[in-house]
């Protein structure tokens, strides 16, 4: 059972490249989100879905985008990548909205634009 | 403000020590309180769940959550070095968890 999974692991950017970052899981959980987390800062969340073909913005959307077209995906787009999104971004699902509160994450993505 | 409040630390402890980390949080619909762990570069895991107030345990950690004060605390019995991470207190009163910034946890040898 893999859990969550997350590609890649290690990413570098030049400024306005386009990229995705890919996430998958195995559990057929509803709910499934994307954080990053940046030092001092804790995890932000970026974007969220509570099932395929719904997703909503989190805290910190801008510059991102996201799509779920099957319970098991959920892909981060970086339309036009800027330094400001050099961070570690974690995939977490959790089984439904009433227990989306206890979160699966994933070993993360480290991001780094140049 | 941020609605889960934490100290980020670090927090340096001898080995066996007690340890207590503690959160605050301001939204009084809260009802969701957990720990998370988190190694250097790897994902958090879940390490502790409490629903409302009251405490839970778990081995050499014990929870405790006091609606009254929007207090969190994570106590650790007999720390070991294998403790050393950074420790995320999260809350919701809905499915989305609101993060603290975490606390770093050192405890050496």
């Amino acid at each position: 059972n893999a859990g969550v999974t997350q590609t890649p692991k290690f990413q570098v950017l030049k400024t306005g490249q386009s990229m995705t970052l890919q996430c998958a899981q195995d559990m057929n959980h509803e709910y499934m989100s994307w954080y990053r987390q940046d030092p001092g800062m804790g995890l932000r969340l970026i974007h969220y879905s509570v099932g395929a073909g719904i997703t909503d913005q989190g805290e910190v959307p801008n510059g991102y985008n996201v799509s779920r077209s099957t319970t098991e995906d959920f892909p981060l787009r970086l339309l036009s990548a800027a330094p400001s999104q050099t961070s570690v971004y974690f995939c977490a699902s959790a089984a439904g909205a009433s227990g989306a509160n206890v979160l699966t994450f994933g070993a993360g993505s480290r991001l780094t634009v140049l | 403000q941020k609605e889960v409040e934490q100290d980020p630390g670090p927090l340096s402890v001898p080995e066996g020590a007690i340890v207590s980390l503690n959160c605050t949080y301001s939204n009084s619909a809260f009802q969701y309180f957990m720990w998370y762990r988190q190694y250097s570069r790897k994902g958090p895991e879940l390490l502790m769940y409490t629903y409302s107030s009251g405490n839970k345990e778990d081995g050499r950690f014990t929870a405790q959550v006091d609606k009254s004060s929007k207090y969190i605390s994570l106590f650790i019995r007999d720390s070991q070095p294998s403790d050393s991470a950074t420790y995320l207190c999260a809350s919701g009163g809905s499915y989305i968890p609101t993060f603290g910034r975490g606390t770093s946890l050192i405890v050496h040898p």
